[in-house]
């Protein structure tokens, strides 16, 4: 099976606290791609990062970071110093190819993060 | 550039009736898709397109048509709507033929079906 489990559904935090959204993933493929997406109380989707499965070195965006490992199929986020801003539904995405059709992406089902002054 | 736009925003529809939500972008696109949004589900890809003249379905299209006459244009079809089509739809784009690419999502649409 391909899929995407977030297994945190919400998160709440107090201002200034770090904070790690997992994001676990089965592929059967060796070519793919992981995406986080932020969708805001405005309802919006918002891209955050793509990530292809050659390509394990973390990333940090200011107070952003992504943590990739293919040995545990994790592709965590790690938001540093949380703000009442950040607090939204984050979306972790796999592309997948199945034979005889287009690539898809699939999401997990979201990890709630409230964020309190 | 607009980006992507849906239109309408909102919409409340009697179980039977059928209607066209609108995805239209500006940005010349290949990729377009249509995804639904339900508490603790996660998005649900409909249906696809690689480009116009070519579509293609995911993981949920039992209810709903597409069709791609331009690349601008991708409407989803709801040919006879029913309670469980009560969601929020949100229509998708990226520049090339793959879901590799970022995507650019439009606004969204909350369709309640009663």
């Amino acid at each position: 099976a391909q899929k995407v489990t977030q297994a945190q559904t919400e998160i709440s935090v107090v201002e200034k606290e770090d904070v790690t959204l997992d994001c676990v993933y089965e592929t059967r493929d060796t070519t793919y791609y992981l995406f986080w997406y932020k969708q805001p109380p405005s309802g919006e989707l918002v891209f955050l990062i793509r990530r292809n499965s050659f390509d394990e070195q973390n990333e940090i965006s200011g107070r952003y970071s992504w943590n990739f490992q293919k040995s545990t199929s994790s592709f965590n986020f790690t938001i540093t110093a949380s703000q009442v801003v950040d607090s939204a539904v984050y979306f972790c995405a796999l592309s997948v190819t199945e034979f005889g059709a287009t690539d898809k992406l699939i999401f997990g089902t979201g990890t709630r993060l409230q964020v309190f002054p | 550039n607009a980006g992507v736009t849906q239109t309408p925003k909102f919409q409340v529809l009697k179980t039977g009736q059928s209607m066209t939500l609108q995805c239209a972008q500006d940005m010349n696109h290949e990729y377009m898709s249509w995804y639904r949004q339900d508490p603790g589900m996660g998005l649900r890809l409909i249906h696809y397109s690689v480009g116009a003249g070519i579509t293609d379905q995911g993981e949920v299209p039992n209810g709903y048509n597409v069709s791609r006459s331009t690349t601008e244009d991708f409407p989803l079809r709801l040919l006879s709507a029913a309670p469980s089509q009560t969601s929020v739809y949100f229509c998708a784009s990226s520049y090339s033929g793959t879901v590799y690419d970022e995507q650019y999502f439009g606004p969204g649409t909350r369709l309640t079906v009663t």
